[in-house]
Protein backbone atom coordinates (compact mmCIF):
# COMPACT_ATOMS: atom_id res chain seq x y z
CA UNK A 1 0.00 0.00 0.00
CA UNK A 2 0.92 3.70 -0.40
CA UNK A 3 1.73 5.57 2.48
CA UNK A 4 1.14 9.26 2.93
CA UNK A 5 3.23 11.10 5.43
CA UNK A 6 2.82 14.47 6.29
CA UNK A 7 5.10 14.91 9.17
CA UNK A 8 2.87 16.96 11.73
CA UNK A 9 -0.10 16.01 13.00
CA UNK A 10 -0.47 19.48 14.93
CA UNK A 11 1.17 22.86 14.40
CA UNK A 12 0.84 25.97 15.85
CA UNK A 13 1.79 29.30 14.63
CA UNK A 14 2.21 33.18 15.29
CA UNK A 15 0.67 35.17 12.72
CA UNK A 16 3.72 36.40 10.11
CA UNK A 17 5.41 33.00 10.10
CA UNK A 18 6.57 31.44 7.80
CA UNK A 19 5.06 27.40 7.83
CA UNK A 20 6.07 24.60 5.99
CA UNK A 21 3.93 21.60 5.46
CA UNK A 22 5.66 18.59 4.67
CA UNK A 23 4.12 15.62 2.51
CA UNK A 24 6.31 12.43 1.60
CA UNK A 25 5.02 9.72 -0.29
CA UNK A 26 6.60 6.11 -0.13
CA UNK A 27 5.85 4.97 -3.91
CA UNK A 28 6.65 6.34 -7.46
CA UNK A 29 3.43 8.33 -7.64
CA UNK A 30 3.15 11.35 -10.04
CA UNK A 31 0.71 13.80 -8.97
CA UNK A 32 0.04 15.23 -5.67
CA UNK A 33 -2.19 17.16 -3.79
CA UNK A 34 -3.18 19.77 -1.23
CA UNK A 35 -6.11 20.10 0.40
CA UNK A 36 -7.72 22.03 3.09
CA UNK A 37 -10.41 21.11 5.03
CA UNK A 38 -12.97 23.45 7.21
CA UNK A 39 -16.51 22.75 8.47
CA UNK A 40 -19.16 23.08 6.07
CA UNK A 41 -16.85 23.18 3.35
CA UNK A 42 -15.89 20.54 2.48
CA UNK A 43 -12.31 19.75 0.65
CA UNK A 44 -10.83 22.81 -1.29
CA UNK A 45 -7.87 22.60 -3.57
CA UNK A 46 -4.94 24.79 -3.29
CA UNK A 47 -2.26 23.57 -5.43
CA UNK A 48 -1.33 20.47 -6.78
CA UNK A 49 1.50 19.04 -8.59
CA UNK A 50 1.69 17.09 -11.84
CA UNK A 51 5.58 16.21 -11.78
CA UNK A 52 8.68 17.06 -10.12
CA UNK A 53 9.19 21.03 -10.24
CA UNK A 54 6.33 20.91 -11.79
CA UNK A 55 3.09 23.06 -9.85
CA UNK A 56 -0.38 24.34 -10.91
CA UNK A 57 -2.60 26.41 -8.83
CA UNK A 58 -6.14 25.08 -7.26
CA UNK A 59 -9.06 26.77 -6.80
CA UNK A 60 -7.81 28.74 -3.83
CA UNK A 61 -3.93 29.79 -4.02
CA UNK A 62 -3.83 33.03 -2.68
CA UNK A 63 -1.15 32.87 0.35
CA UNK A 64 0.05 29.77 -0.48
CA UNK A 65 2.86 28.33 -2.61
CA UNK A 66 4.57 24.68 -3.18
CA UNK A 67 7.64 23.17 -3.73
CA UNK A 68 8.12 19.67 -5.39
CA UNK A 69 12.33 19.23 -5.89
CA UNK A 70 12.21 15.34 -5.48
CA UNK A 71 9.07 12.73 -6.80
CA UNK A 72 8.11 11.69 -3.54
CA UNK A 73 8.36 15.44 -1.67
CA UNK A 74 5.39 17.99 -2.47
CA UNK A 75 5.88 20.85 0.42
CA UNK A 76 3.10 23.70 1.35
CA UNK A 77 4.21 27.12 2.28
CA UNK A 78 2.84 29.88 4.19
CA UNK A 79 4.37 32.58 3.05
CA UNK A 80 3.19 34.98 6.01
CA UNK A 81 0.78 32.91 7.88
CA UNK A 82 -2.41 34.54 8.76
CA UNK A 83 -5.65 33.66 11.23
CA UNK A 84 -7.79 32.67 8.39
CA UNK A 85 -5.22 30.07 7.30
CA UNK A 86 -6.35 28.14 10.51
CA UNK A 87 -7.63 24.64 9.50
CA UNK A 88 -6.52 21.25 8.27
CA UNK A 89 -3.91 20.22 5.27
CA UNK A 90 -4.41 17.31 3.70
CA UNK A 91 -2.05 15.83 0.96
CA UNK A 92 -2.96 13.51 -1.42
CA UNK A 93 -1.38 11.17 -4.02
CA UNK A 94 -2.66 9.52 -7.48
CA UNK A 95 -0.19 7.30 -9.41
CA UNK A 96 -0.54 9.49 -12.20
CA UNK A 97 -2.47 11.27 -14.83
CA UNK A 98 -5.11 9.51 -16.88
CA UNK A 99 -5.49 6.89 -13.36
CA UNK A 100 -7.78 9.52 -12.24
CA UNK A 101 -10.55 6.72 -11.67
CA UNK A 102 -8.16 4.70 -8.93
CA UNK A 103 -9.04 7.84 -6.60
CA UNK A 104 -7.10 9.56 -4.03
CA UNK A 105 -4.70 7.95 -1.36
CA UNK A 106 -4.34 10.74 1.39
CA UNK A 107 -2.32 11.39 4.26
CA UNK A 108 -3.70 12.27 7.84
CA UNK A 109 -3.91 16.45 7.60
CA UNK A 110 -2.13 18.39 9.72
CA UNK A 111 -3.92 20.64 11.91
CA UNK A 112 -2.66 24.04 11.79
CA UNK A 113 -3.73 26.80 14.25
CA UNK A 114 -2.33 30.62 13.44
CA UNK A 115 -2.34 32.42 16.36
CA UNK B 1 -17.22 22.85 -13.36
CA UNK B 2 -17.92 19.94 -11.97
CA UNK B 3 -19.74 20.66 -8.44
CA UNK B 4 -20.74 18.18 -6.06
CA UNK B 5 -23.65 18.36 -3.49
CA UNK B 6 -24.02 16.66 -0.34
CA UNK B 7 -27.73 17.27 0.83
CA UNK B 8 -27.49 15.91 4.16
CA UNK B 9 -25.36 17.42 6.97
CA UNK B 10 -25.65 15.56 9.36
CA UNK B 11 -27.70 11.82 9.70
CA UNK B 12 -27.92 9.62 13.03
CA UNK B 13 -29.09 6.42 12.76
CA UNK B 14 -29.58 3.31 15.03
CA UNK B 15 -26.83 0.23 15.22
CA UNK B 16 -28.33 -2.35 13.24
CA UNK B 17 -30.77 0.09 10.57
CA UNK B 18 -29.58 0.64 6.94
CA UNK B 19 -28.10 3.55 5.71
CA UNK B 20 -28.16 5.83 2.74
CA UNK B 21 -26.22 9.29 1.99
CA UNK B 22 -27.41 11.30 -0.84
CA UNK B 23 -24.80 13.23 -3.52
CA UNK B 24 -25.64 14.56 -6.58
CA UNK B 25 -22.89 15.87 -9.44
CA UNK B 26 -23.06 18.34 -11.83
CA UNK B 27 -20.81 17.32 -14.44
CA UNK B 28 -20.59 17.70 -18.93
CA UNK B 29 -19.82 14.22 -18.88
CA UNK B 30 -19.88 10.68 -17.12
CA UNK B 31 -17.07 11.61 -14.44
CA UNK B 32 -15.27 9.36 -12.13
CA UNK B 33 -17.26 9.11 -8.55
CA UNK B 34 -16.14 8.17 -5.29
CA UNK B 35 -17.34 7.84 -1.78
CA UNK B 36 -14.41 8.45 0.88
CA UNK B 37 -14.92 8.59 4.48
CA UNK B 38 -13.19 10.12 7.29
CA UNK B 39 -12.65 8.74 10.81
CA UNK B 40 -12.16 11.63 13.56
CA UNK B 41 -8.71 13.47 13.18
CA UNK B 42 -8.00 11.36 10.74
CA UNK B 43 -7.09 11.99 6.48
CA UNK B 44 -9.84 10.31 3.94
CA UNK B 45 -9.76 6.85 3.09
CA UNK B 46 -11.80 5.60 -0.09
CA UNK B 47 -14.59 3.19 0.28
CA UNK B 48 -15.50 2.74 -3.44
CA UNK B 49 -15.32 4.01 -7.02
CA UNK B 50 -17.16 4.82 -10.10
CA UNK B 51 -16.74 5.16 -13.71
CA UNK B 52 -18.49 2.93 -16.24
CA UNK B 53 -20.06 -0.44 -16.16
CA UNK B 54 -22.80 -1.96 -13.58
CA UNK B 55 -23.97 1.07 -11.94
CA UNK B 56 -23.87 -0.44 -8.56
CA UNK B 57 -20.72 -0.52 -6.90
CA UNK B 58 -19.29 -2.95 -3.76
CA UNK B 59 -16.92 -1.29 -2.15
CA UNK B 60 -14.70 -2.09 1.32
CA UNK B 61 -16.25 -2.03 5.07
CA UNK B 62 -19.75 -3.29 3.63
CA UNK B 63 -20.91 -0.19 1.64
CA UNK B 64 -22.66 -0.02 -2.06
CA UNK B 65 -23.31 3.18 -4.20
CA UNK B 66 -25.47 3.13 -7.07
CA UNK B 67 -25.08 5.34 -9.87
CA UNK B 68 -28.01 6.64 -11.37
CA UNK B 69 -27.50 9.24 -14.61
CA UNK B 70 -30.68 10.45 -14.92
CA UNK B 71 -30.91 11.76 -11.61
CA UNK B 72 -27.03 12.54 -11.40
CA UNK B 73 -26.74 11.07 -8.37
CA UNK B 74 -24.48 8.26 -6.54
CA UNK B 75 -25.70 7.42 -3.25
CA UNK B 76 -24.07 5.26 -0.51
CA UNK B 77 -25.61 2.57 1.05
CA UNK B 78 -25.20 0.27 4.17
CA UNK B 79 -27.40 -2.28 4.80
CA UNK B 80 -26.92 -2.68 8.33
CA UNK B 81 -24.53 0.16 10.14
CA UNK B 82 -22.08 -0.38 12.89
CA UNK B 83 -21.15 1.54 15.29
CA UNK B 84 -17.84 1.75 14.34
CA UNK B 85 -19.31 3.34 10.98
CA UNK B 86 -19.89 7.09 12.68
CA UNK B 87 -17.48 9.25 11.06
CA UNK B 88 -17.82 12.24 8.52
CA UNK B 89 -18.48 10.98 4.46
CA UNK B 90 -17.60 12.64 1.15
CA UNK B 91 -18.52 12.28 -2.13
CA UNK B 92 -16.16 13.24 -4.60
CA UNK B 93 -16.33 13.61 -8.75
CA UNK B 94 -12.88 13.39 -10.23
CA UNK B 95 -11.03 13.95 -13.72
CA UNK B 96 -8.96 11.43 -15.29
CA UNK B 97 -6.23 14.49 -15.09
CA UNK B 98 -6.68 13.96 -11.73
CA UNK B 99 -8.16 16.62 -10.11
CA UNK B 100 -11.26 15.61 -7.53
CA UNK B 101 -13.72 18.20 -6.94
CA UNK B 102 -15.65 17.00 -3.20
CA UNK B 103 -18.81 17.72 -1.93
CA UNK B 104 -19.30 19.19 1.91
CA UNK B 105 -19.49 16.07 3.71
CA UNK B 106 -21.80 14.09 5.82
CA UNK B 107 -21.49 13.44 9.28
CA UNK B 108 -22.87 10.08 10.31
CA UNK B 109 -24.03 9.21 13.60
CA UNK B 110 -24.80 5.87 14.98
CA UNK B 111 -27.22 5.51 18.12
CA UNK B 112 -26.57 2.36 20.18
Amino acid sequence: DVKVTQSSRYLVKRTGEKVFLECVQDMDHENMFWYRQDPGLGLRLIYFSYDVKMKEKGDIPEGYSVSREKKERFSLILESASTNQTSMYLCATLLESGTGGRGYTFGSGTRLTVV
Amino acid sequence: AQSVTQPDIHITVSEGASLELRCNYSYGATPYLFWYVQSPGQGLQLLLKYFSGDTLVQGIKGFEAEFKRSQSSFNLRKPSVHWSDAAEYFCAVGLNAGKSTFGDGTTLTVKP
